[in-house]
């Protein structure tokens, strides 16, 4: 089965600071990644993904993932972080069911904390 | 709009009591899932479905039930038999992969339920 792992339960960082969250893969074959962002009591909302072509994919919201084949990861960053910023972000990666289609695998999210 | 509509928002449940949460979507998506979420565990997958009246058990199936029904509807039971319901429950839809690979695998969610059991 695929995973995804966030080695940090919380980021803390100051506004207009660049800010990473951290994402480490374990796949066979090609991986398929994504970040989502969660605001209190709210669903997730998609942020960008990896499938294939250019290691840095560019998403929503000024945020941006590196893809590394060698590291086997894919950071979140961002240039300049916003309070607004502050959330919960999970990175994900595709996963094949049994029977065909797909369900999208969960790392434990990392709370990103943004402060004046 | 288009989205995911998941009711109720907030429920309260007695012990020994099964309850059922609403999910409906008008993103004419096929498949759709339910992912449970718990403090420091991220989101584990329940059930999910990939057509009408078909479904399947995720990692964490026990204790609960679906049904397909309709297209846009995939509702949740949580039973008594499940031994600490106590979460927030997530609902979400995606296109059938195959139908436009670059909408294929990103998953819409819904707001969520929260349920308490008391």
């Amino acid at each position: 089965a695929q995973s995804v792992a966030q080695p940090e339960d919380q980021v803390n960082v100051a506004e207009g600071n660049p800010l990473t969250v951290k994402c480490t893969y374990s796949v066979s074959g090609n991986p398929y990644l994504f970040w989502y962002v969660q605001y209190p009591n709210r669903g997730l909302q998609f942020l960008l993904k990896y499938i294939t072509g250019d290691n840095l994919v560019k998403g929503s919201y000024g945020f941006e993932a590196e893809f590394n084949k060698s590291q086997t990861s894919f950071h979140l960053k961002k240039p300049s972080a916003l309070v607004s910023d502050s959330a919960l972000y999970f990175c994900a990666v595709r996963d094949i069911l049994t029977g065909g289609g797909n369900k999208l695998t969960f790392g434990t999210g990392t709370q990103l904390k943004v402060e004046l | 709009d288009g989205g995911i509509t998941q009711s109720p928002k907030y429920l309260f449940r007695k012990e020994g009591q099964n309850v059922t949460l609403s999910c409906e979507q008008n993103l004419n998506h096929d498949a759709m899932y339910w992912y449970r979420q718990d403090p420091g565990q991220g989101l584990r997958l329940i059930y999910y479905s990939q057509i009408v009246n078909d479904f399947q058990k995720g990692d964490i199936a026990e204790g609960y039930s679906v049904s397909r029904e309709k297209k846009e509807s995939f509702p949740l039971t949580v039973t008594s038999a499940q031994k600490n319901p106590t979460a927030f429950y997530l609902c979400a839809s995606t296109r059938k992969a195959g139908q436009g690979f670059s909408g294929a695998n990103v998953l819409t969610f819904g707001a969520g339920s929260r349920l308490t059991v008391l």
